[in-house]
């Protein structure tokens, strides 16, 4: 089954711990793309990668950074969260001109 | 830059009724492609209808109905027979086919829907 995995789900963290959220695609997708999505503004652009090792930045990098070591996975790194960062976070994937972008479930994070 | 515009925060529908959501779009491309992402309270993204640009027929998916109107930037989705399960935020999303936007997939802000028994 085609999927986007992403962990965790939930998380409470304070301010200041670093921490990952993974996202596994098992596609062989070369576009992968971290969105955050907040109330009343839609869903912005993190970072986004077109293969291994090609990773950009998108609409809202500040405090974050993220890794393409494998085309499978597109981790996002918060190496210093703050409570501007409380959010809920999907990866996505998709061939480089796909007409279908597969989500993952998301990940509620929230900063204390 | 590319941008898409839901103008309308929140709806209202009668169970049963039609509704029409709104979705505009600033783009100078010619090739792109066009969504309706349905979320639930669950918050999964779920795809409820695509347009290819490149075609002229608007897309239907059972009750679900778009109006592409390229020239105007223009992409309202149409629901029919509104059923409660249909209850939920409607995100509009455009997708460039070109290199220089990075193939970016842009979002509205999203409308949130509200059946009405």
């Amino acid at each position: 089954e085609a999927q986007v995995t992403q962990n965790p789900r939930y998380l409470i963290t304070v301010t200041g711990k670093k921490l990952t959220v993974t996202c596994s695609q098992n596609m062989n997708h070369e576009y992968m793309s971290w969105y955050r999505q907040d109330p009343g503004l839609g869903l912005r652009q993190i970072y986004y990668s077109m293969n291994v090792e090609v990773t950009d930045k998108g609409d809202v990098p500040e405090g974050y950074k993220v890794s393409r070591k494998e085309k499978r996975n597109f981790p996002l790194i918060l190496e210093s969260p703050s409570p501007n960062q409380t959010s809920l976070y999907f990866c996505a994937s998709s061939l480089i001109q796909g007409n279908t972008i597969y989500f993952g479930e998301g990940s509620w994070l929230t900063v204390v | 830059a590319q941008t898409v515009t839901q103008s309308q925060p929140e709806m209202s529908v009668q169970e049963a009724e039609t509704v029409t959501l709104s979705c505009t779009y600033d783009t100078s491309e010619s090739d792109y492609y066009l969504f309706w992402y349905k979320q639930p309270p669950s918050r999964q993204m779920i795809l409820v209808i695509r347009q290819e640009a490149y075609k002229q027929q608007n897309a239907t998916e059972n009750r679900f109905s778009v109006n592409f109107q390229k020239a105007a930037k223009s992409f309202s989705l149409k629901i029919s027979d509104s059923q409660l399960g249909d209850a939920a935020m409607y995100f509009c999303a455009y997708r460039s086919l070109s290199g220089g936007s990075n193939y970016k997939l842009t979002f509205g802000k999203g409308t949130l829907l509200t059946v009405n028994p």
